[in-house]
């Protein structure tokens, strides 16, 4: 059964810096893409950061794009999403979401986590 | 950025009815790269559909998707108690990912 536990979310100030975690079972992790996907309260859903299998290629939603860094450890099983500057508007749930093939680009969500809540406030 | 409206916001309807939610992209989605997701509250999302009329694994037949091009349909044959939640479509054809902004399907 594939599982994938979000964790490292928590109240944060502006400005400060955060680091989601997500660990994978279930499934050879290093054959796939993963992603995070957020979602702002009472709203909908927002696709944030890809990795390819092997790290190769990623990818970032322009409003993460130079904050956000995203990787992984297939070593672990983990995949992480470092989020820095962090804003109000970075408010949400942060899913981590595999995809169903190893790149990064055209792929959908096959599998999703429970998410991990960031909140951005002074 | 291909932008995706859904519509309508929201439908009520009952329990063994049909419900057709409908997914507009602003440019064409390549392939037909769309999918469906179904999410109730508290929970996360779950993958209905793939390339726009793929059902995913464990999904009953009364689900399905159709359309291509611009315009996408998800179609519900006849609703069951628990088919009651939102749906968001994405397109995946072209970077960045974006979804819809949701249907919310409400009992009647």
């Amino acid at each position: 059964e594939v599982q994938l536990v979000e964790s490292g979310g928590g109240l944060v100030q502006p400005g400060r810096s955060l680091r989601l975690s997500c660990a994978a079972s279930g499934f050879t992790f290093d054959d796939y893409a993963m992603h995070w996907v957020r979602q702002a309260p009472g709203k909908g859903l927002e696709w944030v950061s890809g990795i390819s299998w092997n790290s190769g290629s990623i990818g970032y939603a322009d409003s993460v794009k130079g904050r956000f860094t995203i990787s992984r450890d297939n070593a672990k099983n983990s995949l992480y999403l470092q989020m820095n500057s962090l804003r109000a508007e970075d408010t949400a749930l942060y899913y981590c979401a595999k995809a169903y093939r190893y790149s990064v680009a055209e792929v959908y969500f096959d599998y999703w986590g429970q998410g991990t809540l960031v909140t951005v406030s002074s | 950025e291909i932008v995706l409206t859904q519509s309508p916001g929201t439908l009520s309807l009952s329990p063994g009815e049909r419900a057709t939610l409908s997914c507009r992209a602003s440019q064409s989605v390549s392939s037909s790269y769309l999918a469906w997701y179904q999410q109730k509250p508290g929970q996360a999302p779950r993958l209905l559909i793939y390339g726009a009329s793929s059902r995913a694994t464990g999904i009953p037949d009364r689900f399905s998707g159709s359309g291509s091009g611009t315009d996408f349909t998800l179609t519900i044959s006849r609703l069951e108690p628990e088919d009651f939640a939102v749906y968001y479509c994405q397109q995946y054809g072209s970077s960045p990912k974006t979804f819809g902004q949701g249907t919310k399907l409400e009992i009647k």
